[in-house]
């Protein structure tokens, strides 16, 4: 069982640089997010999408841009980074996008990027 | 306001030891879901146990158990005759609705270290 895929695992960027980060799932689930974990603040939700061709800011969503052009994959992308992106990141999922489904919300296994 | 709070930052205990970790929540809605996770040092979100807001019995897996009191909103998780391989950071969540995004509303974690 793959569940919620992501990649890559580590990445080290400079100031400036774009790059996406992929996230697949195999669960035919229709909600996904991206969420960044620093210390001491939590996991925060960056964006998120109830199905193909629809996203939505969350909390965090400003230097990132996303697309969900197939219900299974949901790229993460970093335009222009800045040290203040050095985070965990950490693509999840779960099967239906109606309120107070309760349905439980899978991870894929983090990425660690660092921004110098 | 919605609310999580893990009120113990960090936990050292040897091991065999029981030992409880504490969940407090806020919410205004009747309708909701809380959730566990573990985070092992590899650092992958583990989805632990999810009880809704309906359902207040005390739920036991092995040598987890979890006890859910909406008279004091705590949702306490407890690990009995802990193992060096329960190390690891555990976050409380908290689900509920806004539209269209489930949003979940995380605690800070509790790191628990177990020594031998």
């Amino acid at each position: 069982n793959a569940g919620v895929t992501q990649t890559p695992k580590f990445q080290v960027l400079k100031t400036g640089q774009s790059m996406t980060l992929q996230c697949a799932q195999d669960m035919n689930h229709e909600y996904m997010s991206w969420y960044r974990q620093d210390p001491g603040m939590g996991l925060r939700l960056i964006h998120y999408s109830v199905g193909a061709g629809i996203t939505d800011q969350g909390e965090v969503p400003n230097g990132y841009n996303v697309s969900r052009s197939t219900t299974e994959d949901f790229p993460l992308r970093l335009l222009s980074a800045a040290p203040s992106q050095t985070s965990v990141y950490f693509c999840a999922s779960s099967y239906s996008r109606t309120e107070y489904s309760g349905n439980t919300i899978y991870f894929g296994e983090g990425s660690w990027l660092t921004v110098v | 306001a919605q609310k999580v709070t893990q009120a113990q930052t960090e936990i050292s205990v040897v091991e065999k030891e029981d030992v409880t970790l504490d969940c407090v929540y806020e919410t205004r809605d009747t309708t909701y879901y809380l959730f566990w996770y573990k985070q092992p040092p590899s650092g992958e979100l583990v989805f632990l146990i999810r009880r809704n807001s309906f359902d207040e019995q005390n739920e036991i897996s092995g040598r987890y158990s979890w006890n859910f009191q909406k008279s004091t909103s705590s949702f306490n998780f407890t690990i009995t005759a802990s193992q060096v391989v329960d190390s690891a950071v555990y976050f409380c969540a908290l689900s509920e609705a806004r539209g269209n995004n489930r949003k979940l509303i995380w605690g800070l974690g509790t790191s628990l270290a177990v020594n031998p």
